[in-house]
């Protein structure tokens, strides 16, 4: 059971460039996350889905897309990086009104260098 | 909105001492609360969670309790090791607070290290 997978790991972009992080989840949940990580910051939720075919827009979703592929998969995409998108970024999954604990199930992270 | 207060660090403790982690919430519903540990370069794990007031998580000797009128989970342990050392974040789910994004709201992180 791998859980949540994200990829990938590590990823340094130059300004303008675009590229789409990949995350995908083997639990059957219902709902899905994108979350960056900036120092002395926590998380910030950047978009989430609730169920396949649906988005809603997070804290912090300015510069950033995402398409809910199936149910398994959620991935978020930088159509023109720019430097203040440097972060951490991490895919979660949950599924509380489906039944199951309310709390969330993180990827390993990937670290995005934008210079 | 919601939003989750904790204690900033870096908190630096000598093995074996006492541990406490203040955090503080506010809700505008009944949340779930939650205490998440990040180790360097993972991603987080949940480390105990309680879902109504009163109840107390627990996992690995570290516990809180949920406390509703003081809006507080602060998280303790009795003795701590240096494999405790990690990034501490406090969270909260309001799951039927009426509006709002879904997902969890989290607190900033407190680094903990712990000396030999």
């Amino acid at each position: 059971n791998a859980g949540v997978t994200q990829t990938p790991k590590f990823q340094v972009l130059k300004t303008g460039q675009s590229m789409t992080l990949q995350c995908a989840q083997d639990m059957n949940h219902n709902s899905m996350y994108w979350y960056r990580q900036d120092p002395g910051m926590g998380l910030r939720l950047i978009y989430y889905s609730a169920s396949e075919g649906t988005t809603d827009k997070g804290e912090v979703p300015n510069g950033y897309n995402v398409s809910r592929l199936n149910k398994r998969e959620f991935s978020l995409r930088l159509e023109s990086a720019a430097p203040s998108q440097t972060s951490v970024y991490f895919c979660a999954s949950s599924d509380p009104l489906g039944g199951g604990s309310p709390e969330a199930f993180f990827g390993q992270g990937t670290r995005l260098t934008v210079v | 909105g919601d939003s989750v207060t904790q204690m900033e660090g870096p908190v630096t403790l000598s093995e074996e001492a006492f541990l406490t982690i203040n955090c503080t919430y506010t809700a505008t519903g009944y949340p779930s609360l939650f205490w998440y540990v990040q180790y360097p370069g993972e991603g987080l794990q949940l480390l105990l969670k309680a879902t109504k007031a009163d109840d107390k998580g627990s996992n690995k000797g570290f516990e809180a309790t949920y406390r509703k009128e003081t809006t507080s989970f602060h998280l303790e342990k009795g003795s701590v090791q240096v494999s405790d050392s990690a990034v501490y974040f406090c969270a909260l789910r309001d799951l039927y607070s009426g509006g709002g994004a879904d997902g969890l709201t989290f607190g900033k992180g407190t680094h903990l290290i712990i000396q030999p």
